[in-house]
């Protein structure tokens, strides 16, 4: 079974800062791998995702993620944070090839200071 | 286009009433998953359906909990008898027909319970 780690709890950056979140997947072949991001009273929204190809994704709202397979690693980075980018971040790993339901991470909590 | 949409969007109960929570996934999308999210468990999978048919409801945390999906375009959590541990968010999400399935969701705003 696949299963996903986000060591950080919480990051605190200030505004303009860049920013990497951290996510480590265990499973045994090519992931599927996400990062979602959810808003205090909102849902889980997709910023961007992993299937082949490029280990280099784009996502929404400027963010991009590289997928290492030598360090089990889905990265999450932005080179600028804006205040608006405080929030929960989700990754989440799927199996190619088996169970495609995604196993969630506890997640990292964002705070943007001004 | 509407997303995944949910009600209520917060509930508050005492303790041995009945919840009923609803979800109307996207339309078109053939896959339906029940989570639940609390501080100290993080995102749960409670169950899923595929093709309106439970696939798997082993993180149902016990008989308490019931989940039914009549058709396509509906769903229900229902918690009898309520208590103070079940507590949480409980969010929908539905999922496209891909192939192949890759498991990207799309979630609702989530329904707020809380049980006193």
């Amino acid at each position: 079974a696949q299963s996903v780690t986000q060591p950080d709890i919480h990051i605190t950056v200030s505004e303009g800062a860049s920013l990497e979140l951290r996510c480590n997947y265990s499973y045994g072949a090519t992931p599927y791998l996400f990062w979602y991001v959810q808003s205090p009273g909102q849902g889980l929204q997709l910023l961007l995702k992993y299937f082949s190809g490029d280990t280099l994704v784009q996502g929404i709202k400027g963010f991009e993620a590289e997928f290492k397979r030598s360090q089990s690693s889905f990265n999450l980075r932005k080179p600028s944070v804006h205040w608006s980018d405080a929030a929960e971040y989700f990754c989440a790993v799927g199996a190619q090839g088996g169970s495609y339901i995604p196993t969630f991470g506890r997640g990292t909590s964002l705070i943007v200071h001004p | 286009d509407a997303g995944v949409i949910q009600s209520p969007r917060h509930e508050v109960t005492e303790m041995g009433q009945e919840v009923t929570l609803r979800c109307k996934p996207i339309s078109g999308h053939n896959s339906l998953f029940w989570y639940r999210q609390t501080m100290m468990r993080g995102l749960e999978l409670l169950i899923y359906f595929n093709n309106n048919v439970p696939i798997d409801d082993s993180g149902m945390p016990e008989d308490r909990f019931s989940a039914k999906m009549p058709n396509a375009s509906f769903s229900t959590l229902k918690i009898q008898p309520s208590e103070p541990r079940d507590s949480a968010v409980y969010f929908c999400a539905s999922s496209p027909r891909t192939e192949p399935n890759t498991g990207e969701l799309f979630f609702g705003e989530g329904s707020r319970l809380t049980v006193l």
